[in-house]
């Protein structure tokens, strides 16, 4: 079984550029999280879906940041506009009904803002 | 506000002995503890994880010991090996949350030979 996919696995910009991220959940799987992980801190959830409907998206920067999951498969996070403070590794995790359910994680993106 | 604090930052233990992490949180309503593994370059991984119900949960080498009343868990890694190092990442869920897992700051591990 494939695991979660992302790419671009680098990405650098310079300030106020814009940038997207793809992720290719796991086959099956009906929930997506995007999460940011600055350096050596843990991840913070961004926004999540449940099919192609965003469940939480309260910790999303919206006037930069938005992301879709039109079919309820793939996913794209985009940043309109990007910031230094924006620097972090973006993960992209799925997981499969329930509220206990494990969240697998993708290899990430790693952002580098100049 | 931090709701899941993890000490030490940083710990190094030689091959054999026992790591010993250590976990809080402040919400009472947390009722789900999974710990993820994650080495560089790569995401999380979960490694094990405990409900609220219960106090032990074993997994092989890996044992998380869990006090509802202090608010404390902590994760042992038994006879540690080198490819244990890696940092490990407690994190809790509360089921009035949906499927929003918080995490903390990560505790790196290294294993020395």
């Amino acid at each position: 079984e494939a695991g979660v996919t992302q790419s671009p696995r680098y990405a650098v910009l310079q300030e106020g550029q814009a940038v997207s991220f793809w992720c290719d959940p796991i086959s099956g799987h009906d929930t997506l999280y995007w999460y940011q992980q600055p350096r050596d801190q843990g991840p913070q959830l961004l926004v999540y879906f449940r099919d192609e409907a965003v469940i939480d998206n309260s910790q999303l920067p919206s006037d930069r940041f938005s992301a879709v999951r039109p079919k309820g498969t793939n996913s794209t996070l985009k940043i309109q506009s990007a910031k230094q403070g924006d620097t972090a590794t973006y993960l992209c995790a799925s997981s499969f009904l329930g509220t206990k359910d494990t969240q697998y994680f993708g290899p990430g993106t790693r952002l580098l803002v100049l | 506000q931090q709701q899941v604090r993890q000490s030490p930052q940083s710990l190094t233990v030689w091959e054999g002995e026992t790591a010993i992490l250590n976990c809080s949180y402040e919400n009472s309503a947390f009722d789900y503890f999974p710990w993820y593994q994650q080495f560089p370059g790569e995401g999380p991984a979960l490694l094990i994880s405990i409900l609220s119900v219960s106090d032990k949960k074993e997994d092989g080498r890996f044992t998380i010991f869990f006090n509802k009343r202090e608010k404390k868990l902590s994760l042992h890694i038994a006879d540690s090996q080198p490819g244990d190092s890696a940092t490990y990442f407690c994190a809790a869920m509360t089921n009035s949350a949906g499927n929003k897992l918080t995490f903390g700051i990560g505790t790196r591990v290294l294993v020395r030979p």
